[in-house]
């Protein structure tokens, strides 16, 4: 069964520092996703990616955040200036229509 | 208005019995309303979703009732195994927007 693969599983990093999680989504879906979960809590919406642009961000996808989809089959999320409350399993989820799409495992970013 | 609210928090069920966890919206241009399952250190997976023009789909053991007037939906878990121990958490999203609104997920435990 085709699966949203995410890299690095897990990612440690100083408060202030840049990271950037990568996704390889599904091979055939055009839309993409990040969504955030911290620890013990409701899984939140980030961003929507389509068509190569921000199809829609929430609140918290401020301009610490970016997105991209740098070679047609990755999608990164950066964060440019990393603070403690960033601390969060990242999942990235892709998807053949808007409708129902499938997650990856995920990226577990501890920020220190 | 965004929001989905999910009760219980958590369940405890006898193996063979019936789970059942509740969600409530207020928005009703919401038009979607998958439910998804997440075990440990995974991503949430896509258990099964309904469109408000039916009151009621069953996939297996899993059963979605739909109240629209009520702006309400649940999951039922027919024969609960010890397998199905997880977190289970609701979803809503509008067409055209693609953003899921996660409950806060109900931690299901099957006692053997």
């Amino acid at each position: 069964e085709p699966e949203v693969t995410q890299t690095p599983s897990h990612q440690v990093t100083q408060m202030g520092q840049e990271v950037i999680l990568r996704c390889v989504p599904i091979s055939n879906h055009l839309y993409f996703y990040w969504y955030r979960q911290i620890l013990g809590q409701k899984v939140e919406f980030l961003v929507s990616f389509y068509n190569n642009e921000i199809s829609e961000k929430s609140e918290i996808f401020d301009d610490q955040f970016s997105v991209e989809r740098p070679d047609g089959s990755n999608f990164t999320l950066k964060i440019r200036s990393t603070k403690l409350e960033d601390s969060a399993m990242y999942f990235c989820a892709s998807g053949s229509t808007g409708g129902s799409y499938t997650f990856g495992s995920g990226t577990r970013l501890t920020v220190v | 208005q965004q929001q989905v609210k999910q009760s219980p928090q958590s369940l405890i069920v006898q193996k063979g019995g019936i789970s059942i966890i509740n969600c409530a919206y207020e928005n009703t241009a919401f038009d979607y309303f998958p439910w998804y399952q997440q075990f440990p250190g995974k991503g949430p997976a896509l258990l099964i979703a309904i469109r408000p023009d039916v009151s009621e789909k069953k996939e297996g053991r899993f059963t979605i009732s739909f109240n629209k007037s009520a702006k309400q939906f649940s999951l039922h878990i027919m024969d609960s195994q010890p397998g199905d121990s997880a977190t289970y958490f609701c979803a809503a999203s509008i067409s055209g927007t693609y953003k899921y609104i996660f409950g806060t997920g109900t931690r299901l435990k099957v006692l053997a």
